[in-house]
């Protein structure tokens, strides 16, 4: 039973390049979030989704990012024109549907942005 | 708005000596409080989490943890570590209405040396 899936695990782009980022979730999870940890500090929440459907993006910045969980494959944090600020890591937990409040939020491995 | 705070940055500690990670939040609704453990380069691992019931809660690894409402605190605990603990240590909440996401605590590195 695999867990959550992150690629690449880690990536360096150059300013103003896209940024892909691409999160499976575990067999049988249709709730996806993602989180972005900056350099020694804490996890912050960016948007939820379920399949087809953004459901919670209030920590999303307004701008150049954007995420999508489509019907069939994984879910994709874009983020356009990077720029140095947005060297983090990236993580994408999933959990399964229908179990509330009380869900378990599983994490993949992460993936560290670098922008030169 | 719910927030999560981890007073320690980092808590040196000897090899079998006791540990206690501290966490409080605020909220002005009810929450759920969780611990999650992440190592080197690694992705989130859950230890432990409070749901509802006792408020003493054991995790994996000899961690456990205890909700107190009161106080709202929810500091972890082992009786003795080991070098293999070595990690950052996060504590997150969440609503247990609205939004789904969890908020984290700034993190403990905990450095368990020999």
């Amino acid at each position: 039973n695999a867990g959550v899936m992150q690629n690449p695990r880690h990536l360096v782009r150059r300013r103003g390049q896209e940024a892909r980022l691409r999160c499976s979730p575990m067999k049988g999870h249709s709730h996806v979030y993602w989180y972005r940890q900056l350099p020694e500090e804490g996890l912050k929440f960016m948007v939820y989704l379920q399949k087809e459907n953004i459901i919670d993006e209030s920590g999303m910045p307004k701008e150049r990012f954007s995420a999508e969980f489509p019907k069939e494959g994984p879910s994709i944090l874009r983020i356009q024109q990077v720029v140095r600020g947005d060297s983090a890591a990236y993580f994408c937990a999933s959990s399964p549907p229908a179990t509330g409040y009380q869900e378990t939020q599983y994490f993949g491995p992460g993936t560290r942005l670098l922008v030169l | 708005a719910q927030s999560v705070t981890q007073l320690d940055s980092q808590v040196p500690v000897f090899e079998e000596a006791p540990v206690e990670l501290r966490c409080n939040y605020s909220s002005s609704v009810s929450v759920y409080l969780f611990w999650y453990v992440q190592y080197p380069n690694q992705g989130l691992q859950l230890l432990l989490k409070y749901l509802s019931g006792s408020t003493l809660v054991k995790g994996i690894n000899g961690f456990e943890a205890e909700f107190n409402k009161s106080q709202t605190s929810f500091h972890l605990r082992k009786p003795s570590v080991h070098i293999s603990d070595t990690a950052e240590y996060f504590c997150a909440v969440r609503k247990d209405t609205g939004r789904r996401a969890l908020t984290f605590g700034s993190g403990t590195r905990l450095q368990v040396q020999p």
